[in-house]
């Protein structure tokens, strides 16, 4: 049931844009995103409640398709506080309970 | 301007010497949960409290136990911790579950060593 993130890392120039995917086997009801740097929380960043849903926060957006039950987040013009690993989390929609993904480590360098 | 505090950061326990992790929020926030995360790993949702009601998940062992004494706190107890209980231990809260998903908010997690 755990969502599949692609791909497992990324190595970016500042400035480069990235592209993170997040698929899952069951019926979405939401997708969240987080992020989590290391040795601290996840920290939220954004959700999509419904099919075909974007969002953004600064640089950073994202998109649902519910139909093909993926999610994937954008990060443009990437800062080095970008940096860090990015979670998905997949709400199936008989469950309730939020069941993150393995993971995206995202390292922006000068 | 703490919003879910846990302690202590780190915890150093004995292989079987029960230990207790604690939570508490400022969100006056009615979800609850607890996460295990190992190195390089996803959080692992190991139970969560909507108000009172407790709800562990199949996979969580027996040595794991929770307490939610009121709103604002809740602890986690491992009974007999083993080696394999070493792990970041995060807290989080939310206001709501499946027909009114949320934000969790995170706290910045209790590192747990077991020796």
């Amino acid at each position: 049931q755990q969502p599949v993130q692609s791909p497992q890392a990324v190595i970016l120039r500042e400035g480069e844009d990235a592209v993170i995917n997040c698929s899952s086997s069951k019926a979405l009801y939401s997708v969240h995103w987080y992020r989590q740097k290391h040795g601290e929380a996840p920290v939220f960043l954004m959700i999509l409640l419904k099919g075909g849903e974007q969002k953004g926060h600064e640089k950073i957006s994202a998109s649902f398709n519910e139909k093909k039950q993926q999610s994937s987040l954008y990060l443009t013009a990437s800062q080095l506080s970008y940096s860090g690993t990015y979670f998905c989390g997949t709400i199936p929609s008989n469950t309730g309970k939020l069941i993150f993904g393995q993971g995206t480590t995202l390292q922006v360098k000068p | 301007d703490a919003m879910v505090i846990q302690n202590p950061r780190y915890q150093v326990t004995q292989f079987g010497k029960p230990v207790t992790l604690s939570c508490s929020q400022t969100l006056n926030h009615n979800v609850m949960y607890w996460y295990q995360q190992k190195s390089s790993q996803a959080p692992k949702l190991l139970f969560h409290y909507y108000d009172k009601d407790f709800n562990n998940e199949a996979d969580t062992p027996d040595n794991f136990q929770s307490r939610r004494p009121n709103t604002s706190f809740c602890f986690l107890d491992i009974r007999s911790p083993g080696l394999g209980d070493a792990a970041m231990y995060l807290c989080a809260t939310s206001r709501g579950l499946a027909g009114d998903p949320h934000e969790q908010y995170f706290g910045p997690g209790t590192r747990l060593t077991v020796t």
